[in-house]
């Protein structure tokens, strides 16, 4: 079985500050890592995704995230937080082979940029 | 028009009502997937189709009927909804989908329904 855990449910930054958004995960086999962006109104759009080749993994809008295992921990951070950065964020994992292969999202956590 | 398209944006329908929800993809992928997104819960899987075959029933109840007529569309049919399926429903397609999730979902913007 495999499960994500992301802890709280908002984070509140101000403008120019990190950015760091915490991912925990559970998975018996290697897993598949991905971070997901929801914009209000809009659906999830691919931020980045580690794959078993560099453990730091760079996306799109400035963020990155870190895969390492022996903390199963893939957070996702930013170095300077922007207005346009306020959204949901989900973490998912996806592990096993054939049949028991899924994706499993987090419940998300609401990043708020203050001026 | 390009990437992942849900019609209407937007439906309030009573628990009567028969309605559907439209999804077509644009992108050439073979996976095809229906997701519920409800205030402070994680995203439920509810169904996935693989080169039009459904390939994963998340234990939806039948008052939620999916049909994936080719690659590039899928419907959801809803009747006799309760109030609680109120919520905003995601479309997704992947490149491969249902054996090897390792290519990303690329979702649409979804539809708010609202069962009064």
């Amino acid at each position: 079985a495999q499960s994500v855990t992301q802890l709280g449910s908002h984070v509140s930054v101000s403008e120019g500050a990190l950015v760091l958004l915490r991912c925990n995960y559970s998975s018996s086999v290697p897993p598949y890592l991905f971070w997901y962006v929801q914009y209000p109104n809009q659906g999830l759009q691919l931020l980045l995704k580690y794959t078993s080749a560099a453990t730091l993994v760079k996306g799109i809008n400035g963020f990155e995230a870190e895969f390492k295992k022996s903390e199963t921990s893939f957070h996702l951070t930013k170095p300077s937080a922007h207005m346009s950065d306020a959204a949901e964020y989900f973490c998912a994992v996806s592990a096993g082979a054939g049949a028991n292969s899924k994706l499993t999202f987090g419940k998300g956590i609401t990043l708020s940029v203050r001026p | 028009e390009t990437g992942v398209t849900q019609t209407p944006r937007h439906l309030v329908m009573g628990m009567t009502n028969k309605k559907s929800l439209k999804c077509e993809q644009h992108l050439g992928h073979n996976a095809m997937y229906w997701y519920k997104q409800s205030a402070k819960k994680p995203l439920e899987l509810m169904f996935v189709y693989n080169f039009k075959e459904q390939t994963e029933n998340n234990s939806v109840p039948s008052r939620f009927s999916p049909e994936c007529p080719n690659s590039s569309h899928l419907f959801l049919h809803l009747h006799t909804l309760q109030p609680e399926d109120s919520a905003l429903y995601l479309c997704a397609s992947s490149q491969d989908g249902g054996r090897r999730v390792r290519s990303p979902l690329h979702f649409g913007n979804g539809t708010r329904l609202t069962v009064t």
